[in-house]
């Protein structure tokens, strides 16, 4: 099956540094999302970018699915980004979202 | 607008005993519907989806099972839970099309005693 790996597993920052986010797959996908996990276990969904760029305020990402990468930029890094960021594809012809690992940012004030 | 509905948030349970987790959506028809796990500290791992009613697709042999009695209606069960089956339990529902964005309930934090 598809591998979704993601990198860096985890991440420390200073409030107000900019940090970028990786998600690697070994397949063509048609589906893409990036979700936060937030402290008591809730997934809110950042971008469905199964390819091209999307911004939205301090968050923006970019996939490049023909090379089989997509980019998670914060911006500007405040407290409340701390959390879990999940990558998940799904590939051509199937109804399956495969999540990868995570990387789990912490912010410092 | 679409909602989903994932209950209860936590629950307690003895080794043993049967186990009954309830997802309904909300604002959308034939939706698909999924099941994840995730352990402390780990990725989510993908139990059972479904695409319409009564058709379930396991992705992992366990100790659980899924139902679809409604449309928009899914359900994880165990006849007897297992100490290892603790963990985040999450449901999440996509629309028909194959691989569309999926939407998450709250999730149920399941420990086994």
């Amino acid at each position: 099956g598809i591998q979704v790996e993601q990198s860096p597993p985890d991440l420390i920052l200073q409030e107000g540094a900019n940090s970028t986010l990786r998600c690697n797959f070994s397949d063509s996908v048609n589906n893409l999302q990036w979700f936060h996990q937030n402290p008591w276990g809730q997934l809110i969904n950042l971008f469905y970018i199964p390819s091209g760029t999307k911004q939205n305020g301090r968050l923006s990402a970019t996939t490049v699915a023909t090379e089989r990468y997509s980019l998670l930029y914060i911006s500007s890094s405040q407290t409340t980004d701390s959390g879990v960021y999940f990558c998940a594809v799904g590939w051509t012809g199937g109804f399956k979202t495969i999540f990868g690992a995570g990387t789990r940012l912490f912010v410092k004030a | 607008s679409q909602t989903i509905h994932q209950w209860p948030a936590t629950l307690v349970q003895p080794v043993g005993s049967p186990l009954s987790l309830e997802c309904t959506v909300e604002g959308t028809s034939n939706p698909n519907l999924y099941w994840y796990r995730q352990a402390a500290g780990r990725g989510l791992q993908l139990l059972f989806y479904s695409v319409g009613i009564g058709q379930i697709s396991s992705e992992v042999p366990q100790n659980l099972s899924a139902s679809r009695p409604q449309d928009r209606q899914f359900i994880l069960s165990s006849k007897k839970l297992l100490l290892s089956d603790s963990g985040f339990y999450l449901c999440a529902w996509s629309t028909g099309a194959m691989n569309t964005e999926a939407f998450f309930g709250q999730g149920t934090r399941l420990t086994v005693v």
